[in-house]
């Protein structure tokens, strides 16, 4: 299995433009977060998907961030319009059951803002 | 809900020395528990989990944790780092109603002099 595949592994954007994440989590896994890793506070739970339903979206910064799972083996994350404050990285994570089990994470994606 | 604690920010050793990395979780009852590590600039990857039994779990590449229930805590070891584990090491535990979702530590940040 080639695990969790995230794309782009950077993006440099400029601010007010549209940024789509994309996410393919490991085939079976049933579970789908998001989360967003900066200096200051850490990795953090964006919000996270069971069977491409969207369970808790209570992370979410704000309405300019939404995701969506159109089917088991893809979801996007979409910022419009971007923010330098939404400069940070990105991680797609995927879980087989209950996160009792671990979750495997993707490579990330950086996100400037400039 | 359940919250884990990293005390240690940044810890720098001496190769061949030995590491122990404190983590403590916010209330008693069942609980599975996590040690993820980062190396730099890549994804988090698990290192050793913790789910009932044997107190002692051991890992990948040599670390080990010991769940302490007494004391609430998890920490994680290693008798002799290498300068391959510079990294940043969190500790997490599932949380949120059902337990769908790993909350993480603010991470402690390993930095092995050779």
């Amino acid at each position: 299995d080639a695990g969790v595949i995230q794309s782009p592994r950077h993006e440099v954007t400029e601010m007010g433009q549209e940024v789509t994440l994309r996410c393919k989590p490991i085939s079976g896994h049933d579970y789908l977060f998001w989360y967003r890793q900066t200096m200051m506070r850490g990795l953090e739970l964006l919000i996270y998907f069971n069977n491409n339903v969207p369970i808790d979206d209570s992370g979410m910064p704000e309405d300019r961030f939404s995701a969506k799972m159109p089917n088991a083996s893809f979801s996007t994350l979409k910022i419009q319009p971007s923010e330098p404050r939404d400069s940070a990285v990105y991680f797609c994570a995927s879980s087989p059951q209950l996160a009792n089990y671990g979750y495997t994470f993707g490579s990330g994606t950086r996100l400037t803002v400039v | 809900a359940q919250s884990v604690s990293q005390h240690n920010h940044h810890v720098i050793l001496s190769e061949a020395a030995s590491l122990e990395l404190g983590c403590n979780y916010s209330y008693g009852g069942t609980v599975n528990l996590f040690w993820y590590v980062q190396y730099p600039g890549q994804h988090l990857q698990l290192l050793l989990k913790y789910f009932s039994g044997d107190p002692l779990v051991k890992g990948i590449k040599g670390f080990e944790a010991e769940f302490i229930k007494s004391k609430f805590s998890f920490n994680l070891r290693k008798p002799s780092v290498q300068w391959s584990d510079t990294a940043e090491y969190f500790c997490a535990v599932p949380s949120g109603a059902g337990s769908y979702q790993l909350t993480f530590g603010k991470g402690t940040k390993l930095s092995v002099i050779p």
